[in-house]
């Protein structure tokens, strides 16, 4: 079936512009994480969802970053006033119910310029 | 929180050699870690996983060991092939706050393997 998607998978911003990174979890899977991943090193854990609740948003940088699930499937991480630090891969990963394993996506390049 | 350490930075066999990869959690409620291969520019994606109930698990050229009271897991990889080259991930989880029953990874700073033919 369709893995985890995300959109776009590249995105150009300049310094102080804001941008909105787009993900689709697969169909059914209650849980929807987001992570930053710097070059050359892990993921690392920005927010959490169960179903469109947040509970866990302890890993967001700072207050220019936003993340929303409305419904319940697809998610919006917006960042703010783009800094040069904010240049990362975003990945999105969904897994289902609270069972341990996560799926990711492809992940979006942000470059701020 | 958790903390993972991931060694070493990169790994390069010849082709037909094994490659180990060891990673140290300092969490010990920890219960479940993962291993994600990542090609340049792909997504992480689940190799395997061991969850700590068990000392070791296999899945065909692919192992992983757990040792609990020394915090350290291993990935295994026997015979290994040109295709094998990636950047290998580990990750420990640790449950959120009380009352969320959810898994929040923590990710070690990866492997680069090489393996070369």
């Amino acid at each position: 079936g369709a893995g985890v998607s995300q959109s776009p998978r590249y995105k150009v911003a300049k310094r102080g512009q804001d941008v909105a990174l787009r993900c689709d979890p697969i169909s059914g899977h209650v849980s929807l994480f987001w992570y930053q991943q710097a070059l050359g090193q892990g993921p690392e854990f920005l927010t959490y969802f169960q179903n469109e609740a947040q509970l866990d948003k302890s890993g967001l940088p700072s207050d220019r970053f936003f993340a929303e699930r409305p419904e319940g499937s697809v998610s919006t991480l917006k960042i703010q006033r783009t800094q040069q630090e904010d240049s990362a891969v975003y990945l999105c990963a969904s897994s289902l119910a609270t069972v341990y394993e996560q799926y990711f996506g492809p992940g979006t390049r942000l470059t701020v310029t | 929180g958790e903390n993972v350490e991931q060694h070493p930075s990169t790994l390069s066999v010849q082709e037909g050699d094994s490659a180990v990869i060891k990673c140290t959690y300092s969490d010990s409620a920890s219960n479940y870690f993962p291993w994600y291969k990542q090609e340049l520019g792909k997504r992480p994606q689940l190799i395997i996983d061991i969850r700590s109930n068990v000392g070791e698990k296999k899945d065909q050229r692919i192992a992983v060991t757990l040792n609990k009271t020394a915090k350290h897991f291993s990935l295994h990889i026997t015979e290994t092939q040109p295709e094998d080259s990636a950047v290998y991930f580990c990750a420990g989880n640790t449950t959120s706050t009380p009352g969320n029953n959810f898994n929040k990874f923590y990710f070690g700073s990866g492997t680069k393997l090489n393996v070369k033919p």
